[in-house]
């Protein structure tokens, strides 16, 4: 069965200064990957997604993932951090299934921005 | 703007009480919900797949009498917790698919749900 790993729970950085969230899978071929972020008490909306082509993927506000098929790994980055990116962050694995997706959410990483 | 409304948002009822979520895709037709269940501080736990027309397949450990799931039409699937206890409560999420070539999942904003 895949998995998915976000080996960081909670991260703090300063307004301003870059970030990058781990993410690594686990499965045999490669899937489909996303990361989704949640504000306390709300439902996910999703960043980006990677399904193939272009291994560094754009998403909305600022975000960008890089797949690395040789680390297994989905990497969250985004240049300049702002306040209002605080929130948990999801990585997330879907495998075809039936014609649609069986997703397997990561733990989750919580981002706490500082002044 | 939200592609799937999800309704109500907050419930807080009775032990003894079943609970109805309504989970509706706004302008797309969605054959297939998800319903998925977040305790604090944890991650989204799968609990059902939702079939147009057809029964729900439950994930193990789900009890599907418990958790009933109906998805008559295209945009509406629900999800009634039946007779309620106190460790139902939870973080309710429901999400759907477009129909499409590599579509991804639009999930509802959540319901939260406390049993007293």
């Amino acid at each position: 069965a895949q998995s998915v790993t976000q080996p960081d729970i909670h991260i703090t950085v300063s307004e301003g200064a870059s970030l990058e969230l781990r993410c690594n899978y686990s499965y045999g071929a490669t899937p489909y990957l996303f990361w989704y972020v949640q504000s306390p008490g709300q439902g996910l909306q999703l960043l980006l997604k990677y399904f193939s082509g272009d291994t560094l993927v754009q998403g909305i506000k600022g975000f960008e993932a890089e797949f690395k098929r040789s680390q297994s790994s989905f990497n969250l980055r985004k240049p300049s951090v702002h306040w209002s990116d605080a929130a948990e962050y999801f990585c997330a694995v879907g495998l075809p299934s039936g014609g649609y997706q069986k997703v397997t959410f990561g733990t989750g990483t919580k981002l706490q921005v500082i002044p | 703007g939200a592609v799937v409304s999800q309704h109500p948002s907050r419930v807080i009822c009775k032990s003894g009480t079943s609970v109805k979520i309504e989970c509706r895709s706004l302008d797309f037709q969605a054959t297939t919900m998800f319903w998925y269940r977040q305790f604090p501080k944890q991650s989204l736990m799968l609990m059902a797949t939702s079939n147009e027309g057809s029964k729900a397949t439950y994930e193990q450990g789900v009890e599907k009498d418990k958790f009933l799931i109906n998805h008559a039409s295209l945009t509406l699937s629900t999800l009634t917790v039946t007779s309620a206890h106190p460790e139902d409560s939870s973080f309710y999420i429901c999400s759907a698919y477009r129909t499409g070539v590599n579509q991804p999942q639009h999930f509802g904003d959540g319901t939260r749900l406390s049993i007293l």
